[in-house]
């Protein structure tokens, strides 16, 4: 069966630290990928989408995401991370058959400390 | 634009007690989808539907039922509630490829 995996479950910076979230997925097949996030007590937003094409996308607020096919990896990066950035981070699988059924990964809470 | 919309964002139920949520969306999306998010669980689908009339289990869809009579509207059903049913839920929708857009949600306790 298909999967998402995020390696951290719960991650701690401090402000300006650099952040790199994990996110490895099992499927053959062709793929689209997607971080999203949720801020506390808010609903999930799209952060940012790989279809095709640069393997390195960039998002909303500074984050960015490498899609490396041999690894089955969508890691989620930001160079330098906000007091504004606690919040939890899905990684997200698209398997482009019918119906764009989506498989979330477990989540990753970050928080950041000020 | 409202985007997607669900009503009501908190309940609590009885034990065997039944409930609609409700789902609407006013992008004209084909896709519709409902989740639930458990801790440290992800989401997980419940029900889809690729368009009017046509609906579709999903992961974990026992004791909940769907339908879809219009493009905009596409409501979770909740028979003879249940302590595992205690979640929160979502409701999305998309075009297509495009990711989803999520309403707000529901934030069921059943006791």
């Amino acid at each position: 069966a298909q999967s998402v995996s995020q390696h951290n479950h719960h991650v701690i910076l401090s402000e300006a630290a650099s952040l790199e979230l994990g996110c490895n997925y099992s499927y053959g097949g062709t793929v689209n990928l997607f971080w999203y996030v949720q801020y506390p007590g808010q609903h999930l937003q799209l952060l940012l989408k790989y279809f095709s094409g640069d393997p390195l996308v960039k998002g909303i607020k500074g984050f960015e995401a490498e899609f490396i096919k041999s690894k089955f990896s969508f890691n989620l990066r930001k160079p330098s991370v906000q007091w504004s950035d606690t919040a939890e981070y899905f990684c997200a699988v698209n398997l482009n058959t019918g119906g764009f059924k989506t498989i979330f990964g477990a989540g990753t809470r970050l928080f950041v400390k000020a | 634009n409202a985007g997607v919309t669900q009503t009501p964002k908190f309940r609590i139920l009885k034990i065997g007690q039944s409930m609609t949520l409700q789902c609407t969306q006013d992008m004209n999306h084909n896709y519709m989808y409902w989740y639930r998010q458990d801790p440290g669980m992800g989401l997980k689908l419940i029900y889809y539907s690729v368009g009017a009339g046509i609906t579709d289990k999903g992961e974990v869809p026992n004791g909940y039922n769907v339908s879809r009579s219009t493009t905009e509207d596409f409501p979770l059903r909740l028979e003879l509630a249940a302590p595992s049913q205690t979640s929160v839920y979502f409701c999305a929708s998309t075009r297509g490829e495009a990711g989803y857009t999520f309403g707000s949600g529901t934030r069921l306790t059943v006791v």
